[in-house]
């Protein structure tokens, strides 16, 4: 199957410093990616769609100037965590479709201290 | 709203047993269902899918058949091995975003020789 990369796999970083998150598709094209964003014991939340060449469509209560999406190539989105703090500690996981099927990344764990 | 209601874990059996993860959904429209896992260390892989009621997925013995009267999407593996130790997703997807999904929050599954 497609092989979606992201990196790092975990980071750490300080509060008020802000962190880049690389989602990458190996194989394939991707027009269309998606962030998830997933608590201890919980499910995995749609952050928000990031589309290819235009701006990223945020699900309700989400921070679109907190959580900074550029998806500038067909194979490469971004999300960036501004001004971290604690509570954005996280586990962040994206996916990208090809045909009929969506493939994930690996995750990131972000610990902001 | 459109949710994923999975069992609880962690779920730990031993090698050869009969596994079964609850999953039931509510839909305002027609989902596709969907069974994910993820390996230690690795990103989400698609297990099976079902897209319409009855429909039975399938895949490396695992089985689920989407139920629509009972609203649930059942994961069933008839004899677990060790290596089927991972964390199972149950999602749904309503509409024609491939990868825009709804997850339940993930049942943890540890087998024990």
């Amino acid at each position: 199957g497609a092989v979606v990369s992201q990196h790092p796999s975990w980071v750490i970083c300080k509060s008020g410093t802000s962190v880049k998150i690389e989602c990458r598709s190996l194989d394939f094209q991707a027009t269309t990616m998606f962030w998830y964003r997933q608590f201890p014991k919980q499910s995995l939340m749609l952050m928000a769609t990031s589309n290819e060449g235009s701006k990223a469509t945020y699900e309700q209560g989400v921070e679109k100037d907190k959580f900074l999406i550029n998806h500038a190539s067909l194979t490469l989105s971004t999300l960036t965590v501004t001004s971290a703090h604690p509570e954005d500690s996280s586990f962040y996981i994206c996916s990208a479709s090809q045909s009929t099927e969506a493939f994930f990344g690996q995750g990131t764990r972000l610990t902001v201290v | 709203g459109d949710s994923v209601t999975q069992m609880e874990g962690p779920v730990t059996l031993s090698e050869e047993a009969f596994l079964t993860i609850n999953c039931t959904y509510t839909a305002t429209g027609y989902p596709s269902l969907f069974w994910y896992v993820q390996y230690p260390g690795e990103g989400l892989q698609l297990l099976l899918k079902a897209t319409k009621a009855d429909d039975k997925g399938s895949n490396k013995g695992f089985e689920a058949t989407y139920r629509k009267e009972t609203t649930s999407f059942h994961l069933e593996k008839g004899s677990v091995q060790v290596s089927d130790s991972a964390v199972y997703f149950c999602a749904l997807r309503v509409g024609l975003e491939t990868g825009k999904l709804i997850f339940g929050q993930g049942t943890t599954l540890q087998v024990k020789p």
